[in-house]
């Protein structure tokens, strides 16, 4: 079955420093999401790809995030300077078409510790 | 501001009894509903999705949609242990799905 693939599962860093995240989405599709669980909270949209291009970036803290799908197959989320209230569960998705959503598949998330 | 209300639980239900999950929806455009399972630590599982009135049954699990309303429920039959989660509510347009804040479910022994 295709996956959605994410890395690292895990990643502790000091506030401060700079942090990557990495999703692989499902061959073909090419509707990319990430979304920000806080622990106790639903999932929240941060950014929105179609292809190599982003559709919704409203939520996304530019001043301190910023997300790129350069050859508009995987992606790559950051962070920099991270800050306590970082610390959450950063899942990826996709699906093959805009439009109408008959949902999508997480991967299995990166967990941030900001310390 | 596009928000699907839930509420947070914990929902404790009896081994074999039914669990009820309920949802609200702010936004009448919306046209496909989910409910995802999350487990402690692990990211979320779609397991129905409903988008027209009425029920829709997968084996032990039932979604239940009435646009008017602007609510969605999901039954779970025969609760087992293995069912404790917590069960997010989303909802889409032609949109990014939006969720609410998760249900958590606890199927006593």
């Amino acid at each position: 079955e295709a996956e959605v693939a994410q890395s690292p599962r895990y990643k502790i860093t000091e506030k401060s420093q700079a942090v990557a995240f990495w999703c692989d989405p499902i061959s073909g599709h090419a509707t990319l999401y990430w979304y920000r669980q806080i622990l106790g909270q639903g999932p929240e949209l941060l950014v929105q790809f179609q292809d190599e291009s982003v559709v919704d970036d409203s939520q996304l803290p530019k001043d301190r995030f910023s997300a790129e799908r350069l050859k508009g197959v995987d992606s790559t989320l950051k962070i920099q300077p991270a800050e306590l209230g970082d610390s959450a569960m950063y899942l990826c998705a996709s699906s093959p078409v805009p439009g109408f959503n008959y949902g999508y598949t997480f991967g299995s998330g990166t967990r941030l510790t900001v310390v | 501001q596009k928000e699907v209300e839930q509420n947070s639980g914990p929902l404790s239900v009896p081994e074999g009894a039914i669990a009820s999950l309920n949802c609200t929806y702010s936004d009448r455009g919306s046209q496909s509903f989910f409910w995802y399972r999350q487990y402690s630590g692990k990211s979320p599982e779609l397991i129905m999705s409903i988008y027209s009135n009425g029920d829709k049954e997968d084996g032990r699990f039932t979604a239940q949609l009435n646009k008017a309303s602007q609510y969605v429920s999901l039954l779970i039959r025969d609760s087992q242990p293995s069912d404790s989660a917590t069960y997010l509510c989303a909802a889409s347009g032609n949109t990014p799905l939006v969720f609410g804040k998760g249900t958590r479910l606890s199927v006593i022994a």
